[in-house]
């Protein structure tokens, strides 16, 4: 299957400051990609979708200004957790696919990052 | 609107025996059908998908699910456990007419013991 890279893959970070997790499709282009949370023995929960070159769309709940979500290009995606605070630690995991029209049904998942805020 | 239901949190597997894990889906539309594996503090790795054509999909790691319409199930199988298909495993589901988001069952955790 496609590589997708997520880095880093453990970050520590001091409350209030920002932090900043790539994820890069390595061998396709990725014109949507998706940004997770997953809390401990929990299933994924989805924070924002991005297509290449537009704004993310946030699910309910999800704080814009907090979590902000760049797709700048078709290999590409950055989450900022910006003024991070202990209750931001989690496990946060990107995927990304192919357009359709490339056949790509399946989305394939970075490694995830383990961010603890202290 | 879509869903997943994986209606088992755990299931416990003797080493060698065979193994299922279920899944129920819910679209509108024609279904797109995924199974993820997800390894301790790792994203989830891709197992298999139904599409479109046979009912039976054989993927990674001598996984294979049997897509049923008029049950709307796509059950996880393999006829030998071994020790180390211990892990998550998750179910997905998409329209087929829906360029968008997939949505997760809350997973099933299988434990196979030796």
């Amino acid at each position: 299957g496609a590589v997708v890279s997520q880095h880093p893959s453990r970050v520590i970070c001091k409350s209030g400051t920002s932090v900043k997790i790539e994820c890069r499709s390595l061998d396709f282009q990725a014109t949507t990609m998706f940004w997770y949370r997953q809390f401990p023995k929990q299933s994924l929960m989805l924070m924002a979708t991005s297509n290449e070159g537009s704004k993310a769309t946030y699910e309910q709940g999800v704080e814009k200004d907090k979590f902000l979500i760049n797709h700048a290009s078709l290999t590409l995606s950055t989450l900022t957790v910006t003024s991070a605070h202990p209750e931001d630690s989690s496990f946060y995991i990107c995927s990304a696919r192919g357009g359709y029209k490339q056949g790509n049904t399946e989305a394939f998942f970075g490694q995830g990052t383990r961010l603890t805020v202290v | 609107a879509q869903s997943v239901a994986q209606p088992e949190d755990q299931v416990n597997v003797a080493e060698g025996n065979p193994l299922t894990v279920k899944c129920t889906y819910s679209v509108s539309g024609n279904p797109y059908l995924f199974w993820y594996v997800q390894y301790p503090n790792r994203g989830l790795q891709f197992l298999l998908k139904y599409i479109t054509g046979d009912n039976l999909v054989k993927g990674s790691y001598g996984f294979e699910a049997e897509f049923n319409k008029s049950q709307t199930s796509f059950h996880l199988k393999k006829p030998s456990a071994l020790v180390s298909d211990s892990a998550l495993y998750f179910c997905a589901v998409r329209d087929a007419t829906n360029a968008g988001k997939s949505t997760f069952g809350d997973g099933t955790t299988l434990t196979v013991k030796p």
